[in-house]
């Protein structure tokens, strides 16, 4: 069974880049052509919020809402794929979930998520 | 960009049937998938592709998708359902996946 499992800082600073890893476990990350890599948060009283996926190439898609912020890459060696986000603010606390994106469709394996605050 | 509604919260007593809806515009023409997210949990798939069900999802949980509104209905529903639900879709518009707002299953 696939598991997916997230790392990184529970708190980052205004204004600073927010980083995460998600390490994938029983099977791996260059599993096939239909799957890639993504990464989704929720804020507090909201709803989930797609940020961006990657591919095991390297090729990536983001929301254009946060494009300008955002670099996810992958280590397929390391059956790791990681998060980066620039700039954040208080707006940018939020639970972050790893997940597997099956083609143009559904994430079928979740991360527990990692809830990262924004604070000084 | 597409938005999927959902209501905030569900009310259901134990053994009766809970219907959780999504709406969106003709969202009949695209294809919906739902996920139980437990308190602290990894969000789980329990219904794709609409009607589809995953190996080890109880058939009580079941799903429809007509006009402007999906549904995930839980049937015989138990304490362990209480979750919450969300709805999502993959707009072919701006070629990203799009989530309902989530609704939270409570069990009387």
């Amino acid at each position: 069974q696939l598991q997916l499992q997230e790392s990184g800082p529970g708190l980052v600073k205004p204004s600073e880049t927010l980083s995460l890893t998600c390490t994938v476990s029983g099977g791996s990350i260059n599993s096939g052509s239909s799957y890639y890599w993504g990464w989704v948060r929720q804020p507090p009283g909201k709803g989930l919020e797609w940020i961006g996926h990657i591919y095991f190439s390297g090729s990536t898609y983001y929301n254009p809402s946060l494009q300008s912020r955002v670099t996810i890459s992958v280590d397929a060696s390391k059956k790791q794929f990681s998060l980066k986000l620039s700039s954040v603010t208080a707006a940018d606390t939020a639970v972050y979930y790893c997940a597997r994106l099956e083609y143009k469709s559904l994430f079928d394996f979740w991360g527990q998520g990692t809830l990262v605050t924004v604070s000084s | 960009s597409y938005v999927l509604t959902q209501p905030p919260s569900v009310s259901v007593a134990p053994g009766k049937t809970a219907r959780i809806t999504c709406g969106g515009n003709n969202i009949g023409s695209k294809s919906v998938h739902w996920y139980q997210r437990e308190p602290g949990q990894a969000p789980v798939l329990v219904i794709y592709y609409n009607t589809d069900r995953p190996s080890g999802i109880p058939d009580r949980f079941s799903g429809s998708n007509s006009g402007n509104t999906a549904t995930l209905t839980i049937s015989r529903v138990e304490a362990g359902d209480e979750a919450d639900y969300f709805c999502q879709v993959w707009d072919t518009s701006t070629d990203h996946p799009v989530f309902g707002g989530g609704t939270k299953l409570t069990v009387l």
